[in-house]
C-alpha cells in the first residue's frame, strides 16, 4: 500500500464550487505539505503543518485553506474555485531535520472549468 | 522567497548522450535536493548534499554542490530512455528551520 495516499486522483469542477482535496498517510510523520504544480514553475507550497495543532502558509495560500484532523490526515479546501486554480496538487510528508526528506503522495489533477 | 532557477527547462536528447542540468539561487542553502519526477507520480527524491563544494555519484548521475551553497549541478552520462522526467532541485534554507524550496524545474527526455 502507498505511504501517502490522496483523493480524488482526477477531479473535474466548475467555477463557484468548493472543492476538498485529502491527504492521508501512514509514515507517522509529523509535518505535512500541500503543492501546486504548474508547468515551468516547479512545485510552489500552499499550505504546511508541522503537527496536528500548527498551520502555516506558504507562497500562494490565497484561495485556500487547510484542516489537520489528525497526525496523519491534511485536507486542502478551495472555497470558491476559479480556473487560474486548475493545476496538479501534490501533499507531501516529512521528518523533521535538516536533511528533510519529503514523500510525496500521487497526486490529484484539477480542473475548474 | 528565495528562488531557484534550473536551467534548461526542457532537455530533448538522444539515448547515450551526456546532460548536465543546473540549479542555481542568489541565496545560501544549507543542503540541497534533487528529485525525479514521472508523469503521473509524485517526485521522489535522488539525493541530499550538504557541504559545499561536495560531489556524489548514484551510478551514471554525479550530483554537485556549488562552494558557496547557492548551486547545484546535475550530470547524467549515457543517458537512458528511463531517465526520462521531470528533474527538480529542492533547497533547505540556512538559519533554523524553515520550509523547502523547489526549483522551477528541467523536463527531460532522452530518445531510443
Amino acid at each position: 500500500d502507498a505511504d501517502v495516499t490522496q483523493t480524488p486522483r482526477n477531479r473535474i469542477t466548475k467555477t463557484g464550487k468548493r472543492i476538498m482535496l485529502e491527504c492521508s498517510q501512514t509514515k507517522g510523520h509529523d509535518r505535512m505539505y500541500w503543492y501546486r504544480q504548474d508547468p515551468g514553475l516547479g512545485l510552489r507550497l500552499i499550505y504546511y503543518s508541522f503537527d496536528v495543532k500548527d498551520i502555516n502558509k506558504g507562497e500562494i495560500s490565497d484561495g485556500y485553506s487547510v484542516s489537520r484532523q489528525a497526525q496523519a490526515k491534511f485536507s486542502l479546501s478551495l472555497e470558491s474555485a476559479i480556473p487560474n486554480q486548475t493545476a496538479l496538487y501534490f501533499c507531501a510528508t516529512s521528518t523533521s531535520g535538516r536533511l528533510d526528506t519529503q514523500y510525496f503522495g500521487p497526486g490529484t489533477r484539477l480542473t475548474v472549468l | 522567497t528565495q528562488l531557484l532557477e534550473q536551467s534548461p527547462q526542457f532537455l530533448s536528447i538522444q539515448e547515450g548522450e551526456n546532460l548536465t542540468v543546473y540549479c542555481n539561487s542568489s541565496s545560501v542553502f544549507s543542503s540541497l535536493q534533487w528529485y525525479r519526477q514521472e508523469p503521473g507520480e509524485g517526485p521522489v527524491l535522488l539525493v541530499t548534499v550538504v557541504t559545499g563544494g561536495e560531489v556524489k555519484k548514484l551510478k551514471r548521475l554525479t550530483f554537485q554542490f556549488g562552494d558557496a551553497r547557492k548551486d547545484s549541478s546535475l550530470h547524467i552520462t549515457a543517458a537512458q530512455p528511463g531517465d526520462t522526467g521531470l528533474y527538480l532541485c529542492a533547497g533547505l534554507p540556512s538559519g533554523g528551520y524553515q520550509k523547502v524550496t523547489f526549483g522551477t524545474g528541467t523536463k527531460l527526455q532522452v530518445i531510443p
